[in-house]
């Protein structure tokens, strides 16, 4: 199957500060890929949608200024928490259509963020 | 909008047992259904996919069911073993993109 990789794991940082996640897909092209968040002991919820070479697509109630999405090539899209607080604080996860027409979706390792 | 419920919500069982896990889905215009495996703190990882057109999918000891008309699939998992233990989600996507909904999942626990 598809292998997409995020990085970094896991990140620990101050509040008031940035943080980037980045989510590549290695062994093909992605046009197209979601962010997700997730809570302890609760599901994934769509964040956003990473368009490549245009702007991300946003769920309702997320803020586009505070989770700035870059699909800058067609195997990296980068999510910036920018100005973390301690509420960001989250397991956030990657996802990329896999080659073909399945409709198969392949998930990062997910990035633990904790915020001070 | 999509509403994915499993059932039940945790599960223990001794290994060697067989599992039953329950997904249910309101909208039945769903062009697949996807379940996932994510161990604690880790990522998801895709165990089987069915398209709208397939009843059934099967890979080693997991077989996945969908009916569609009832809005339901079911995950059975052959012989457990204690590498089972993990939780387990269902994903349907919207009707016009790859935006997935999950359920809430079933955290397996398989004793030794």
């Amino acid at each position: 199957g598809a292998v997409v990789s995020q990085h970094p794991s896991w990140v620990i940082c101050k509040s008031g500060t940035s943080v980037k996640i980045e989510c590549r897909s290695l062994d093909f092209q992605a046009t197209t890929m979601f962010w997700y968040r997730q809570f302890p002991k609760q599901s994934l919820m769509l964040m956003a949608t990473s368009n490549e070479g245009s702007k991300a697509t946003y769920e309702q109630g997320v803020e586009k200024d505070k989770f700035l999405i870059n699909h800058a090539s067609l195997t990296l899209s980068t999510l910036t928490v920018t100005s973390a607080h301690p509420e960001d604080s989250s397991f956030y996860i990657c996802s990329a259509p896999g080659a073909g027409r399945t409709g198969e979706l392949f998930f990062g390792e997910g990035s633990r963020l904790t915020v001070l | 909008k999509q509403e994915v419920t499993q059932i039940p919500a945790a599960l223990s069982v001794p290994e060697g047992e067989n599992l039953v896990l329950n997904c249910s889905f309101t909208d039945s215009a769903i062009y697949n259904l996807q379940w996932f495996r994510q161990d604690p703190g880790k990522g998801l990882t895709s165990l089987l996919l069915i398209q709208s057109s397939q009843r059934e999918q099967t890979s080693g000891r997991l077989n996945a069911s969908l009916d569609k008309s009832s809005g339901r699939s079911t995950l059975y998992i052959a012989a457990s073993q204690p590498g089972d233990s993990a939780t387990y989600l269902c994903a349907v996507p919207g009707s016009n993109d790859y935006k997935l909904s999950f359920g809430a999942g079933t955290t397996v626990t398989v004793r030794a």
